[in-house]
């Protein structure tokens, strides 16, 4: 089955860190922006961060700058996402997203695919 | 960075039309992409590309935009409608991404 799997989630304390992965099935991963968003309990959608296929860009919202990091093994068809100095506020379930393919020359920038979710909560 | 203003609920009588609306000045420039999400599921991509239906999404479902406005229309809503649409584009740089607030959408 074609698919994303998040792990890694759990409950941490404030100032703590945390990696999550996601792992891609039956899919050529390679070829794909993938993407970390994220949903607070009871709130709506915030992308969080996206990699290029070869990981030579990577770009973050402006709430995690300098505290995750994503990353991504195309060998094991793994993304990353290395969070720390976590805050309260980041409790979140963290989806994985793919970008979808271009289609005739043009990208259309659509999260096509998505994962479960894994859940982080970060709480003394 | 920039936003994108949907409102919060809708309701739809079964089998009428809803409109659902996002405003944002990035969507002059990009496409916009809409997903669906129930309860404790994750999203669904149901239109991309402004008014492109991915396979296996029912015909129900169209997109269209006019300017800083991306529009979701469900024509003949059903049951199964019931969710929450968040609206998705890039931001005015194009850097990165930004999702709508979401509009909860009630079928009575």
């Amino acid at each position: 089955e074609v698919q994303l799997v998040e792990s890694g989630g759990g409950l941490v304390q404030p100032g703590g860190s945390l990696r999550l992965s996601c792992t891609a099935s039956r899919f050529s991963f390679s070829r794909h922006w993938m993407n970390w968003v994220r949903q607070a309990p009871g709130k709506g959608l915030e992308w969080v961060a996206n990699i290029r296929q070869d990981g030579s860009e990577k770009y973050y919202v402006d709430s995690v700058k300098g505290r995750f990091t994503i990353s991504r093994d195309n060998a094991k068809n793994s993304l990353y996402l290395q969070m720390k100095s976590l805050r309260a506020e980041d409790t979140a379930v963290y989806y994985c997203a793919r970008i979808g393919d271009c289609t005739g020359g043009t990208c259309f920038d659509a999260f096509d695919m998505w994962g479960q979710g894994t859940m982080v909560t970060v709480s003394s | 960075s920039s936003e994108l203003t949907q409102d919060p609920a809708v309701s739809v009588a079964l089998g009428q039309t809803v409109r659902i609306t996002c405003q944002g000045d990035s969507l002059g420039s990009y496409y916009a992409s809409w997903y669906q999400q129930k309860p404790g599921q994750a999203p669904l991509l149901v239109i991309y590309g402004t008014n492109k239906r991915p396979s296996g999404i029912p015909d129900r479902f169209s997109g269209s935009s006019s300017g800083n406005t991306a529009s979701l229309t469900i024509t003949g809503a059903q049951a199964e409608d019931e969710a929450d649409y968040y609206c998705n584009s890039r931001d005015t740089t194009g850097n990165y991404y930004v999702f709508g607030s979401g509009t909860k959408v009630t079928v009575l």
